[in-house]
């Protein structure tokens, strides 16, 4: 089993839809949960991060992590175009600065 | 700030020469981190430093891989001798408080 598991998509949603990517993880003692964006050719960048159950919104992009299901998604409010992208979830246990990443779900935002 | 700055930004080389990819961390960042990315094993985590010392090494695939971070404001990977296995992308990042922060990479192509 992977530690982190995210489907590979790809996953396409209408514009002005919202966008579900869903990431579990395989290790209880994890405690940092983060998102990033990757484009085609470039390299990752964070959109969020979360700590706590529960959700965490930043702008159109919304963070839910549930500890006891081990389970953390990110949800994109009216998609753009510009959404388009892999996003990659990653974990970490406390006081580790190790980052362990799925292998993303590729997201595509028709126009 | 000009981010984290890696070099070569592209490299071709043939099976048995060595390689050598050079990484500038964010002025002030204490930790580095190095990755690889390929499509069938994602992003993996090879070696990462925390004030110059190396901390996990765990993911150096073989003896053919070393890193190096002399000071706080360099470090390099190299692989000697290098094989087509190696072709890949190699991230290097930086990490302040809870963001690691990715520099534009290196694409590494070994015939």
């Amino acid at each position: 089993q992977k530690e982190v598991e995210q489907n590979s998509g790809p996953l396409s949603v209408p514009e002005g839809a919202i966008a579900s990517l869903n990431c579990t993880y395989s290790d209880r003692g994890s405690q940092s949960f983060f998102w990033y964006r990757q484009y085609s050719g470039k390299s990752p960048e964070l959109i969020m991060f979360i700590y706590s159950n529960g959700d965490k919104e930043d702008g159109r992009f919304t963070a839910q992590l549930n500890k006891a299901s081990q389970y953390v998604s990110l949800l994109i409010r009216d998609s753009q175009p510009s959404d388009s992208a892999t996003y990659l979830c990653a974990v970490t246990n406390f006081g580790n600065e190790k980052l362990t990443f799925g292998t993303g779900t590729r997201l595509t935002i028709i126009p | 700030d000009a981010g984290v700055i890696q070099s070569p930004r592209h490299e071709v080389t043939e099976m048995g020469q060595e390689v050598t990819l050079r990484c500038k961390p964010i002025s002030g960042h204490n930790s580095l981190f190095w990755y690889r990315q390929t499509m069938m094993r994602g992003l993996e985590l090879l070696i990462y430093f925390n004030n110059n010392v190396p901390i996990d090494d765990s993911g150096m695939p073989e003896d053919r891989f070393s890193a190096k971070m002399p000071n706080a404001s360099f470090s390099t990977l190299k692989i000697q001798p290098s094989e087509p296995r190696d072709s890949a992308v190699y991230f290097c990042a930086s990490r302040t408080r809870e963001t690691q922060y990715f520099g534009p990479g290196t694409r590494l192509l070994v015939l």
